[in-house]
């Protein structure tokens, strides 16, 4: 079945620690994203990748690195700059079309950070 | 204007009623539009996309109001099954390549 495959579940980092989230993908998306969920709030959207090798800020990049080595995955990384990384981490994929619109995002099921 | 608004709720409503959502977005460039429902500890998943036209899709029924910049959602005859929290979604600009604005959702509780 194609899908959005996010690990782990569940994630827990100790101070000064870097941690990195995976998320790999079989949907044949160009694009993919990395969002941050907390508690009442909206997603609010870290980095984004159009293409392999290339990727942007969102607007909330401070703390957080990616890499797009491959179409298939979008791994994030937490660095310890990140001072308040307890959330609920959301990686999606979505194909865009480059005419004026966009494609649906597709979400992974969400790995949550927390700080021990 | 926040980006992308909507009622936070939660809205209390029994089995069958009909309820509507509302949400209004403050880009007027913005070409793309959708519902997500989100349960509770999960990932969003997408309900529906919204069209100029209106669309319907069983007992969901989106509209679309470029002139007020506004979208809603209508869901008919409840079911328990439709407890969520509901996402309203737009994009930030004219381009398939622009990125989508989540709103903070409205919670929707249905009870026997």
């Amino acid at each position: 079945d194609g899908g959005i495959t996010q690990s782990p579940k569940y994630l827990f980092r100790k101070e000064g620690q870097n941690v990195t989230l995976s998320c790999e993908q079989n949907l044949n998306h160009d694009a993919m994203y990395w969002y941050r969920q907390d508690p009442g709030q909206g997603l609010r959207l870290i980095y984004y990748s159009q293409i392999v090798n290339d990727f942007q800020k969102g607007d909330i990049a401070e703390g957080y690195s990616v890499s797009r080595e491959k179409k298939e995955s979008f791994p994030l990384t937490v660095t310890s700059a990140q001072k308040n990384p307890t959330a609920f981490y959301l990686c999606a994929s979505s194909t865009p079309t480059g005419r004026v619109g966009n494609q649906p995002q597709h979400f992974g099921d969400g790995t949550r950070l927390s700080i021990l | 204007r926040k980006e992308v608004e909507q009622d936070p709720g939660p809205f209390n409503v029994p089995e069958g009623a009909t309820v509507a959502f509302n949400c209004t977005y403050s880009n007027s460039a913005s070409q793309s539009f959708f519902w997500y429902r989100q349960d509770c500890r999960k990932e969003p998943k997408l309900l529906m996309s919204v069209y100029s036209s209106g669309n319907e899709d069983g007992r969901f029924t989106a509209q679309l109001n470029r002139a007020s910049q506004y979208i809603s959602l209508l869901i008919r005859d409840s079911k328990l099954s439709d407890s969520a929290t509901y996402l309203c979604v737009v994009n930030k600009g004219n381009s398939g390549y622009s990125t989508l604005t989540f709103g903070k959702g409205t919670m929707l509780l249905v009870s026997p």
